[in-house]
């Protein structure tokens, strides 16, 4: 079956330095992967979305890339703030080679940046 | 935040009682989804709507159904609530369901049901 992985342990940084989250997934081949904040007690928020064909996506601080040959999505956040801690998500969806185009949702990593 | 709005917002009521959560959107959005959220599982599908009175099951649509009857409004019904439906329930919205157009899903504020 399908399987999503993210490292279930809170991600603890230094204000300032470089983020790197990740998202491994097995048993399919997703044709999009989108990345989602959560802060707590609110609905997720997109961030990014990432196609097949292309490697890396960048938005302000935000960068995401996607190998699909070691099947995994890393999500880079530079110069980290206090305010981006917060659970972040992601969410392989499928294509028109099979599975579902609903994207499946990894259950987040927490990331703490410390000032 | 996208135009979409959850009712109740809290809830608390006893084993065997039906239940009713309401997702209401003014984003004129096609799709709809309901996600239960718990701790150590994320998020799951329960069931999704492609239109009106289109609907399709998700991961876990045992003891839920839905009705769509207009396009803004997406409700979904525990028929007798048990107590492993205490959750937090997201609705979603999204334009499209095509792959990386336009898919992305914007969220409700959520609703915390608790079972006792």
């Amino acid at each position: 079956s399908q399987k999503i992985e993210q490292n279930s342990e809170a991600l603890n940084i230094q204000e300032g330095k470089t983020a790197t989250l990740t998202c491994n997934y097995t048993n399919y081949s997703p044709a999009y992967l989108q990345w989602y904040r959560q802060d707590p007690g609110r609905g997720p928020v997109f961030l990014l979305l990432i196609r097949e064909n292309e490697k890396e996506k960048r938005k302000e601080r935000l960068k995401v890339t996607f190998d699909t040959t070691l099947k995994q999505s890393l999500f880079h956040i530079t110069a980290s703030q206090p305010a981006d801690s917060a659970t972040y998500l992601c969410a392989p969806g499928a294509g028109s080679s099979g599975g579902s185009y609903i994207p499946t949702f990894g259950r987040g990593t927490s990331l703490i940046v410390h000032p | 935040d996208a135009g979409i709005t959850q009712s109740p917002r809290h809830k608390v009521t006893e084993t065997g009682t039906p239940v009713t959560l309401r997702c209401h959107q003014t984003e004129n959005h096609r799709y709809m989804y309901w996600y239960r959220q718990d701790p150590g599982h994320g998020l799951r599908l329960i069931h999704y709507s492609y239109g009106v009175k289109d609907t399709d099951k998700g991961e876990v649509s045992d003891g839920y159904s839905v009705s769509r009857s207009k396009t803004e409004d997406f409700l979904l019904t525990l028929e007798s609530a048990t107590s492993s439906q205490t959750s937090v329930y997201f609705c979603a919205i999204s334009e499209s369901l095509a792959s990386g157009d336009h898919n992305e899903q914007f969220f409700g504020p959520g609703t915390r049901l608790t079972v006792l």
